[in-house]
């Protein structure tokens, strides 16, 4: 079935340092994938996506590639702020109403 | 623009007492509605979604039950809470028709927190 495999946490990284979360999926076809954040206390929101193979998306520093042979689309940013600390969610839509197929988060704190 | 409501944001409630969250959208029609549970430090659990008034499916067996009494309202209850009904639970929604443009976002509420005590 649809699943996605996400980099285990936590993480801790010092300010400016760069940042890799690894995330791989099993789905049928090739679906938009997307990336959201948790800020503490906080809903999800989106923070970048990519519709189709070899889009990048982007947002606030952050970067994601859309790779169709290795099914992956990992979230790379070169230079974390503190306030980048959150946590942060690979997914995918499926099912017949689109709903998303999340990985287990990524929580990901920055150290000033 | 659109945007989504979810109350209340904290709600704290002893076990064996009713629950009632409530999502309501605005400035868009048709909505597809979703109801996701996070346990503290786990990952997201789709608990319910609802394509139109009425139609609610379940993701998996729980205590609780969801309704969509109105296209843009969608309510998460519970007749008798547990200890494990816990968590932080959020509301989403997402256009009924993918757009053939790009892909369709879901959005997600702020969140309720609930603590059974």
């Amino acid at each position: 079935g649809d699943s996605v495999t996400q980099m285990e946490g936590p993480v801790t990284l010092s300010e400016e340092a760069f940042l890799t979360i690894n995330c791989t999926y099993t789905a049928t076809g090739y679906p938009s994938l997307f990336w959201y954040v948790q800020y503490p206390g906080e809903g999800l929101q989106l923070l970048l996506k990519a519709t189709k193979a070899d889009d990048k998306g982007s947002n606030k520093g952050f970067e994601a590639t859309y790779r169709k042979e290795t099914t992956s689309f990992h979230l790379e940013k070169g230079s974390v702020q503190v306030s980048d600390s959150a946590v942060y969610f690979c997914a995918f839509p499926s099912g017949s109403a689109r709903q998303l197929t999340f990985g287990s988060g990524t929580q990901l704190t920055v150290l000033p | 623009s659109q945007t989504i409501h979810q109350w209340p944001a904290t709600l704290v409630q002893p076990v064996g007492s009713p629950l009632s969250l409530e999502c309501t959208v605005e400035g868009t029609s048709n909505p597809n509605l979703y109801w996701y549970r996070q346990a503290a430090g786990r990952g997201l659990q789709l608990l319910f979604y609802s394509v139109g008034i009425g139609q609610i499916s379940s993701e998996v067996p729980q205590n609780l039950s969801a309704s969509r009494p109105q296209d843009r309202q969608f309510i998460l209850s519970s007749k008798k809470l547990l200890l494990s009904d816990s968590g932080f639970y959020l509301c989403a929604w997402r256009r009924g028709r993918t757009i053939p443009s790009g892909a369709n976002v879901l959005t997600f509420g702020a969140g309720s927190r609930l603590t059974v005590l």
